[in-house]
């Protein structure tokens, strides 16, 4: 059974800093792997989608990185602002011939003005 | 493109009423709606998979017969909690497949159910 961690749970900086947030699976037969936003009370926000063939992806300030054979991605926030607060959540879509999501835990970010 | 949207946003029941919350995709024909439940502070876990026209797939632990699932037609499913009660109190998110391929999924933007 799949299981998706994520480290910190949570996680507190001033602003400027370059964060690193960490995703972890126990099963490496994954399809793609997603990075979602989560503001209090709100939907989701897709941040970056890395195919299995991809190692990185980058978006503005946003870069995630895919490592299937060690079960990891990490998605690094360069500069991080007070908007940039929020809980993040990474999704792994599983293979065998599912595309169901296993999201992680979540990691709650609030960077201090 | 890939628009998806719930209604409502919010409700509020009483114990022992059955609320049904609709998922639509707006711009896309959506063959795969997937249903989520997230408790306060944690993360969302799949309750079912729907498949126009067909019955939908259960994860383990979600009863079937509390939680009904139609999904009609390529644009809309339906999740009806039946007799809720206070532990049924969440935020149901959907999402669809199909546009970008089985392994993508859009989004709605959740249902947050208070049962008092």
């Amino acid at each position: 059974k799949q299981e998706v961690t994520q480290i910190p749970a949570a996680l507190s900086v001033p602003e400027g800093e370059n964060l690193v947030l960490n995703c972890s699976f126990t099963d490496s037969a994954i399809y793609n792997l997603q990075w979602f936003r989560q503001d209090p009370g709100k939907g989701l926000t897709s941040l970056l989608l890395i195919q299995s063939s991809q190692r990185e992806q980058t978006s503005g300030r946003l870069n995630a990185s895919l490592d299937k054979s060690s079960g990891r991605s990490t998605l690094y926030i360069a500069a991080s602002q007070p908007g940039d607060s929020a809980t993040y959540l990474c999704a792994v879509i599983g293979g065998s011939g599912t595309y169901k999501y296993i999201f992680g835990t979540g990691t709650r970010l609030k960077v201090l003005a | 493109g890939a628009v998806v949207s719930q209604h409502p946003s919010w409700v509020i029941c009483k114990s022992g009423t059955s609320v049904k919350i609709e998922c639509r995709s707006l711009d896309f024909q959506a063959t795969t709606m997937f249903w989520y439940r997230q408790f306060p502070k944690q993360s969302l876990m799949l309750m079912a998979t729907s498949n126009e026209g067909s019955k939908a797939t259960y994860e383990q632990g979600v009863e079937k017969d509390k939680f009904l699932i139609n999904h009609a037609s390529l644009t809309l499913s339906t999740l009806t909690v039946t007799s809720a009660h206070p532990e049924d109190s969440s935020f149901y998110i959907c999402s669809c497949g199909g546009t970008g391929g089985p392994d993508t999924q859009y989004f709605g933007p959740g249902t947050r159910l208070t049962v008092l």
